[in-house]
């Protein structure tokens, strides 16, 4: 089955700065990459997605970008700001209506 | 985008009694949803899959005898921890999405503490 590694598992950096998130994946079936952001005692909200027909995705100070040959997908987050602060979680899917797979988690902190 | 919602979001109850956690898509169809556990920092743990109309996919380890699994319509599914213990004390999180749809929208979560 596929297996999702997520590193780092704790992240700070100074607010303004840029935050990179990244994981690999091991099922070259996934095809769809979504990235969650989960603040403490919420449910996971999806900030970003990426489909692997395509390379890279931004919205706003937020991209992904997808290398399908390695395997490995990267959240970037410019500007960084205190109220980015949470957990970011990616996952891995092969087709539609399955389950995902997730990443272990990242506990990102901005420092104001 | 799309709404889930889960009910309640916090509930207390007492060793042995039976707890039931609603998931809703509140604008959208799901024929499948799915559950989720979540211990403090970690990651989420798939319990197991909601098929509407049907009999419910548990991941290995999860009994199902213990976790009933409904979900009798295309916007509701529930969850049941029947003859609940302290170590079933977790943050329980379904998600859902729209046919034909990759993406999975989360509830809020519900905080289960068994006393």
């Amino acid at each position: 089955g596929e297996n999702v590694e997520q590193h780092p598992s704790t992240l700070s950096v100074q607010e303004g700065d840029s935050a990179v998130i990244k994981c690999t994946y091991s099922d070259s079936a996934s095809n769809y990459f979504p990235w969650y952001k989960q603040e403490l005692g919420k449910g996971p909200q999806l900030i970003i997605d990426i489909r692997s027909n395509v390379g890279e995705k931004k919205d706003q100070r937020i991209a992904v970008t997808l290398n399908k040959t390695a395997k490995h997908f990267s959240l970037h987050i410019t500007e960084t700001q205190p109220e980015d602060s949470a957990v970011y979680f990616c996952a891995a899917s092969p087709n539609t209506g399955n389950q995902f797979y997730f990443g272990t988690g990242t506990s990102l902190t901005v420092i104001p | 985008g799309a709404v889930v919602s889960q009910h309640p979001s916090r509930v207390i109850c007492k060793s042995g009694t039976s707890v039931k956690i609603e998931c809703r898509s509140l604008d959208f169809q799901a024929t499948t949803m799915f559950w989720y556990r979540q211990f403090p920092k970690k990651s989420l743990m798939l319990m197991a899959t909601s098929n509407e109309g049907s009999k419910a996919t548990y991941e290995q380890g999860v009994e199902k005898d213990k976790f009933l699994i409904n979900h009798a319509s295309l916007t509701l599914s529930t969850l049941t921890v029947t003859s609940a213990h302290p170590e079933d004390s977790s943050f329980y999180i379904c998600s859902a999405g729209d046919r034909g749809s990759e993406t999975q929208y989360f509830g809020p979560g519900t905080r289960l503490l068994v006393l």
